[in-house]
């Protein structure tokens, strides 16, 4: 079974840098094909995919918020870890990881770009 | 990027209803790579749909995914209380990835 779960700060302060951890169980960020992403949702922008990591370190981001993020993996700890500089209160709402997609079509695996399963979600309010 | 637009914004229905979900993109989607999510309030969205027609691993067959192109559609044949939800369309065909605003779906 897959999980995840997102945690780190609940209030972050403008300008400040915000980092966020996903602690995974039930597979391995070495194994070829697996991703995990980042999601937020916010009350302006609804859900927002903000990047995707994956096995091979290869990394993909939002072109709007591109300049803005770094997303890193611990595969020994089984963590993924999101950093987003100069929060502003635009940023407020909650942040998701989600594993990549994937399905067994007749014995063979197929990797999407749908996300499944999801965490719970982590709230963060950018306030003074 | 692909811009994604769900309608009816809320719909209004009672248990046993049918529901018809749209969502539209301004450019075609290919092979098929939209997925639909059902999110509770408090919750993490679930996924309910992958390529437009797939049903994820223990999704009932009261849902169905249909479309292509520009148009899809998330159909509820019967809809049970827990149904009552909103509800996400996202492509993944190009990147960035994208969301619908989604479909509140409440009860009459």
């Amino acid at each position: 079974q897959i999980t995840l779960k997102e945690s780190g700060p609940t209030l972050v302060k403008p300008t400040q840098t915000l980092t966020l951890t996903c602690t995974f169980s039930g597979f391995s960020l070495s194994t070829s094909g697996v991703g995990v992403n980042w999601i937020r949702q916010t009350p302006g922008k609804a859900l927002e995919w903000l990047g995707i990591i994956y096995w091979d370190d290869d990394k993909r981001y939002s072109p709007s918020l591109k300049n803005r993020l770094n997303i890193t993996k611990d595969t020994s700890k089984n963590q993924v870890v999101l950093t987003m500089t100069n929060m502003g209160p635009v940023d407020t709402g909650t942040y998701y990881c989600a594993h990549r997609g994937i399905v067994t079509v007749f014995g063979i695996v197929i990797q999407g770009g749908w996300f499944d399963p999801w965490g719970p979600g982590t709230l963060v309010t950018v306030s003074s | 990027e692909i811009v994604l637009t769900q309608s009816p914004g809320t719909l209004s229905l009672s248990p046993g209803d049918r529901a018809t979900l749209s969502c539209r993109a301004n450019e075609s989607v290919s092979r098929s790579q939209l997925a639909w999510y059902q999110q509770k309030p408090g919750q993490a969205p679930r996924l309910l749909i992958y390529g437009a027609s797939s049903r994820a691993t223990g999704i009932p067959d009261r849902f169905t995914g249909s479309g292509s192109a520009t148009d899809f559609t998330l159909t509820i044949s019967r809809l049970e209380p827990e149904d009552f939800a909103v509800y996400h369309c996202q492509q993944y065909d190009y990147s960035p990835m994208t969301f619908g605003q989604g479909t509140r779906l409440e009860i009459k």
